[in-house]
């Protein structure tokens, strides 16, 4: 059965940062990638970026580089998600996906997370 | 950006009858060496993630009702119900994963007429 459960609710103050936890079943990460999305209330969907873990370099979206900050743990089959500079129209849920891998290239995404609410405000 | 278009942005269709979603990408997202298209379907209802319906722009996934197909190529796609039932009231969001950055639809959101 595939897992991917994500850490809790936050609210953070505008300026601040934010890292939500994506844990994995185990062996996710030895064959799929993970892509973080996100989905501001009553909007669509918007990649921010992904992670193949056993080539270790992520890929950003260029509207949120410099922000974000996508990372795998493969000892604990943990991906994390930073966002820093927060500001109110970061306040979205942040889904954690696991994505099949090709050439060890990110491809499509099959399974995603329960989502984190972020809440950004003062 | 690859811009994702779906059309219409909201459909009612009665209990039974077919329901019709489209999808125009800016680009193709035909990947001409495996003759792939880089084309997913997902299913979202209220207070849920996503779902995975429909990968490589028509390859259902495993335990998908038949009545959803996914079918065209390039740049223009589209996602069928063949016969509504109550359960498919959702929004449906189309998404390449062919040109970084991975883009999305804006939905359709699909009712009960």
């Amino acid at each position: 059965q595939v897992r991917l459960v994500q850490s809790g609710p936050e609210v953070k103050a505008p300026g601040s940062s934010v890292t939500v936890s994506c844990k994995a079943s185990v062996g996710t990460f030895v064959k799929y990638g993970i892509s973080w999305v996100r989905q501001p209330p009553g909007q669509g969907l918007e990649w921010m970026g992904g992670i193949v873990p056993i080539i270790g370099s992520p890929n950003y979206a260029q509207k949120i580089q410099g922000r974000v900050t996508i990372t795998a743990d493969e000892s604990t089959s943990t991906s994390y998600m930073e966002l820093s500079s927060l500001r109110s129209d970061d306040t979205a849920v942040y889904y954690c996906a696991r994505v099949l891998v090709s050439n060890h290239h990110l491809t499509v995404i099959d399974y995603w997370g329960q989502g984190t609410l972020v809440t950004v405000s003062s | 950006d690859v811009v994702m278009s779906q059309s219409p942005d909201s459909l009612a269709v009665s209990l039974g009858e077919r329901a019709t979603i489209n999808c125009k990408s800016s680009q193709s997202v035909l990947y001409s060496s495996t003759s792939k298209n880089y084309l997913a379907w997902y299913q979202q209802k209220p207070g849920q993630p996503p779902k995975l319906l429909i990968s490589w722009a028509s390859t259902r996934e495993s335990g998908v009702p038949d009545r959803f197909s996914g079918s065209g190529s390039g740049t223009d796609f589209t996602l069928t119900i063949s016969s509504l039932q109550a359960e498919d009231v959702a929004v449906y969001f189309c998404h390449q994963y062919f040109y970084s950055p991975f883009t999305f639809g804006q939905g359709t959101n699909l009712e009960i007429k």
